[in-house]
């Protein structure tokens, strides 16, 4: 069975207190790992996506790693519009197999 | 370009009810999944669909339906609804092996 896990729950951060947010994950195989931003009440929007390990991705103040049991999403001087939840999902190898397996998130709040 | 849209925004139904949420993908996307979010949790996977036939489905009993239409829109269908069933239910499209793209979610209150 596909399992994320996602630390810490929760994070508060000054203003432009960099910090980093953990997804470990075990699947049978990795065909992607999914990094989305989620406000409260709204859909998730897609940030990234990784497939092999020792890949990185940047977009703004947001830079995505990955290993080959973990990812870590490092944001950098973050702004009080960063505050959400972080989710991470895995899209296993398997064929047939199409399901996003999802972490319960990092809510993240910055604090101005 | 629209993204994923989805109707009704909010939804408030009594137990033992039938309901029908509707989701329009991304324009050019062709695959269609279905997610329930309970509060403070990771959407859970209820079914795909593909072609008009559902690919996947998830750990949900068969009160939970859907169906794909030649356009690639799509409804999922809850019968005899439990007040478990409160949740956001979003809609994720893709084409072929891409990302996946949330709509903005349905809120759906059983009392």
């Amino acid at each position: 069975e596909d399992q994320v896990t996602q630390s810490p729950e929760a994070l508060r951060l000054q203003e432009g207190e960099s910090s980093s947010l953990n997804c470990s994950y075990t699947v049978s195989g990795l065909r992607g790992l999914f990094w989305y931003r989620q406000d409260p009440g709204k859909g998730p929007e897609f940030l990234f996506t990784l497939y092999s390990a020792g890949e990185e991705k940047e977009k703004e103040r947001l830079k995505a790693t990955l290993t080959k049991k973990e990812s870590f999403l490092h944001i950098t001087a973050p702004k009080p519009e960063d505050s959400a939840t972080y989710l991470c999902a895995v899209h296993p190898f398997n064929f047939g197999n199409e399901k996003l397996t999802f972490g319960t998130g990092t809510r993240l709040t910055i604090i101005p | 370009d629209a993204g994923v849209t989805q109707s009704p925004t909010h939804l408030i139904k009594t137990r033992g009810q039938q309901v029908t949420l509707r989701c329009s993908p991304k324009s050019g996307h062709d695959t269609v999944s279905w997610y329930q979010q309970a509060l403070g949790q990771g959407p859970q996977f209820i079914f795909q669909y593909y072609e008009e036939e559902e690919r996947q489905r998830g750990n949900f009993p068969d009160r939970f339906s859907g169906h794909q239409f030649p356009n690639y829109s799509s409804e999922l269908n809850v019968n005899a609804l439990l007040l478990g069933d409160s949740a956001l239910y979003l809609c994720a499209s893709r084409y072929r092996d891409y990302e996946q793209y949330f709509g903005p979610g349905t809120r759906l209150t059983v009392t």
